[in-house]
């Protein structure tokens, strides 16, 4: 069955250091790949997709490039700030687009 | 545009007891409604998936269920509720093989 594979947290970094949240999936097929950020006490948003291989998605500053030849979806910000500090939920979805498989979550601390 | 409601927003409640948090979609029709949970410091689990009214898909075994009396209406309840129930319950919807599932502000359980 498809899985994902996230990084364990939590990451700690200064303000304007570089963010790497490190993603791998199994899967059959060629499923759509997701990013979601959960702030504190609030629910989950979708941060980025990507439905194709090579695809980038981005929004926000993050990225994150669709490698089907490495099965990974690694989420990345080149300089983050203390209000990325979030839960980041890496997923795909299966063919049918209708059920998402999640990460376990990395939590991202970010000190001023 | 679509909205997605859930309430209420957090509850305490004693083992035994009943429970019942509501969820509606605005702004869309037939949508795929779930019920995911997250307990404390953990990943997200999907309850149950529903495709329509009166179609429920239930993911893993437990005291709880799910109802969708309305189109866009879904309901989780327990008949008794367990301390392993708390956690923090997130309802989403999507649609067809949009395979966007958006989130719900979510709801905090807490069993005493």
């Amino acid at each position: 069955g498809n899985s994902v594979t996230q990084m364990e947290g939590p990451v700690t970094l200064s303000e304007e250091a570089f963010l790497t949240i490190n993603c791998t999936y199994t899967a059959t097929g060629y499923p759509s790949l997701f990013w979601y950020v959960q702030y504190p006490g609030e629910g989950l948003q979708l941060l980025l997709k990507a439905t194709k291989a090579d695809d980038k998605g981005s929004n926000k500053g993050f990225e994150a490039t669709y490698r089907k030849e490495t099965t990974s979806f690694h989420l990345e910000k080149g300089s983050v700030q203390v209000s990325d500090s979030a839960v980041y939920f890496c997923a795909l979805a299966n063919n049918a687009g209708n059920m998402l498989t999640f990460g376990g979550g990395t939590r991202l601390m970010v000190k001023p | 545009s679509q909205t997605i409601h859930q309430w209420p927003a957090t509850l305490v409640q004693p083992v035994g007891s009943p429970l019942s948090l509501e969820c509606t979609v605005e702004g869309t029709s037939n949508p795929n409604l779930y019920w995911y949970r997250q307990a404390a410091g953990r990943g997200l689990q999907l309850l149950f998936y529903s495709v329509g009214i009166g179609q429920i898909s239930s993911e893993v075994p437990q005291n709880l269920s799910a109802s969708r009396p309305q189109d866009r209406q879904f309901i989780l309840s327990s008949k008794k509720l367990l301390l392993s129930d708390s956690g923090f319950y997130l309802c989403a919807w999507s649609v067809g093989g949009g395979n966007t599932i958006y989130f719900g502000e979510g709801s905090w359980l807490t069993v005493v």
